[in-house]
């Protein structure tokens, strides 16, 4: 069965602070894809990233980074320089290829001025 | 473009009540889904119509009766709801159903039954 992990369920950084979301992830399949969303108050979830299996680079997004290590089974998320409008809940997922995404239960984060 | 639209953005409904949820996409993706969000919790999937028909059903009461009648839109059609059924309510869309692509959400429908 496949489950996604956010351990971190909430976080509180200041404006300008470094700030990393963890996932960790647990699937069988060889063939997966994984995604970050953001969703901000207003409730509309917000595609950012998405990786397949096969591809562990790393990648940049101006101020957001991700991490892809599949040794450790985890999709980490860095935000750079946080912004308050950074603020919103953060979701880790994961999808095989019967279309069956799972959610992570997400990381609130909050970036103070 | 990668918007999805909902209508409407709230709703306030009584437990005998017959409503619907609408949801569209121009962006020709093949996939549709329905999904139902509780405070402070993840999305949780209900259905996904691939091509107009529906693939997938994670066993939802009966109550909730998607339709998809065409590729472009998807009605959720609700009857005798219970007060435990409110929550937000997001729709979809993704390029196909095969899980390799990402998903455009809506900006949902507020549900509240009374």
């Amino acid at each position: 069965a496949q489950k996604v992990t956010q351990a971190q369920t909430e976080i509180s950084v200041v404006e300008k602070e470094d700030v990393t979301l963890d996932c960790v992830y647990e699937t069988r399949d060889t063939t997966y894809y994984l995604f970050w969303y953001k969703q901000p108050p207003s409730g509309e979830l917000v595609f950012l990233i998405r990786r397949n299996s096969f591809d562990e680079q790393n990648e940049i997004s101006g101020r957001y980074s991700w991490n892809f290590q599949k040794s450790t089974s985890s999709f980490n998320f860095t935000i750079t320089a946080s912004q308050v409008v950074d603020s919103a809940v953060y979701f880790c997922a994961l999808s095989d290829q019967s279309n069956d995404m799972r959610f992570g239960a997400g990381t609130r984060l909050t970036v103070k001025p | 473009d990668t918007e999805v639209t909902q209508t409407p953005k709230h709703l306030v409904m009584g437990m005998t009540n017959k409503k619907s949820l609408k949801c569209e996409q121009h962006m020709g993706h093949r996939a549709m889904y329905w999904y139902k969000q509780k405070a402070k919790k993840p999305p949780e999937l209900m259905f996904v119509y691939s091509y107009e028909k529906l693939s997938i059903n994670e066993s939802v009461p009966s109550r909730f009766s998607p339709e998809c009648p065409n590729s472009s839109l998807l009605n959720l059609h609700l009857h005798a709801l219970q007060p435990e059924d409110s929550a937000l309510y997001l729709c979809a869309s993704s390029q196909d159903s095969s899980g390799v692509y990402e998903q455009y959400f809506g900006p949902g429908t507020r549900l509240t039954v009374t």
